[in-house]
């Protein structure tokens, strides 16, 4: 079974500064999917970047980037120029490509963004 | 597209009465996905649905807890008789093949007392 690890229970950031958070991941299967979801305190779910393992190539959505090193099972988020509306919960999924569909989530990490 | 959405936002019930949780996914997602959040357990599956059929329901934590997809528009997750650890966040998601992630709904917090 696939197993989702994010090992920063909290992170801080002063704003306009760059956080990475880390997420490691354990798999037998090739093909998958990594993402990143965010949590506010309103508890909506929100997705925030995908990555299918197959792209050499690291996604980005605006501010936010990742590091994919498939080797490694690693999957980090980066944001850059925090702001204030980034602090949420943070967490990091996998899904496989072709097999089960659910998503797999890490525990999550606290974001903390500092004015 | 109004998104996924979750009925009741909140909802109290005391220890031993039925709780009903409901869901209407986005129009067109053929997966349909219940999951619950704790502090100690974090996001759990646990209940998914193909074209309204079951397909992993190796999450439901025990047989007071039922979920139904009777069509592609509604799916509800019942829990009879509710108990004090069945407080949490129960959220729906919902999502098709090939698309990667998931749209959630904003959850359902549930206290039992």
């Amino acid at each position: 079974a696939q197993t989702v690890t994010q090992s920063q229970p909290e992170m801080s950031v002063q704003e306009a500064e760059t956080v990475t958070l880390s997420c490691t991941y354990d798999t037998s299967e090739s093909d998958y999917y990594l993402f990143w979801y965010k949590q506010p305190p309103s508890r909506q779910m929100i997705l925030v970047i995908r990555q299918e393992a197959y792209k050499q190539q690291n996604a980005t959505e605006n501010r936010f980037s990742v590091n994919f090193q498939k080797a490694a099972k690693s999957f980090s988020l980066k944001i850059s120029d925090s702001q204030l509306g980034d602090a949420a919960m943070y967490f990091c999924a996998y899904r496989s490509w072709g097999g089960s569909e659910k998503l797999v989530f890490g525990k999550g990490t606290k974001l903390t963004v500092n004015p | 597209d109004a998104g996924v959405i979750q009925s009741p936002r909140h909802e109290v019930t005391e220890m031993g009465q039925e709780v009903t949780l409901r869901c209407k996914p986005i129009s067109g997602h053929d997966y349909l996905f219940w999951y619950r959040q704790t502090m100690m357990r974090g996001l759990e599956l646990l209940i998914y649905f193909n074209n309204n059929v079951p397909i992993d329901d190796s999450g439901m934590p025990e047989d007071r807890f039922s979920a139904k997809m009777p069509n592609a528009s509604f799916s509800n997750l019942k829990i009879q008789p509710s108990e004090p650890r069945d407080s949490a966040v129960y959220f729906c998601a919902s999502g098709s093949q090939g698309t990667g992630g998931y749209t959630f709904g904003s959850g359902t917090r549930l206290t039992v007392v």
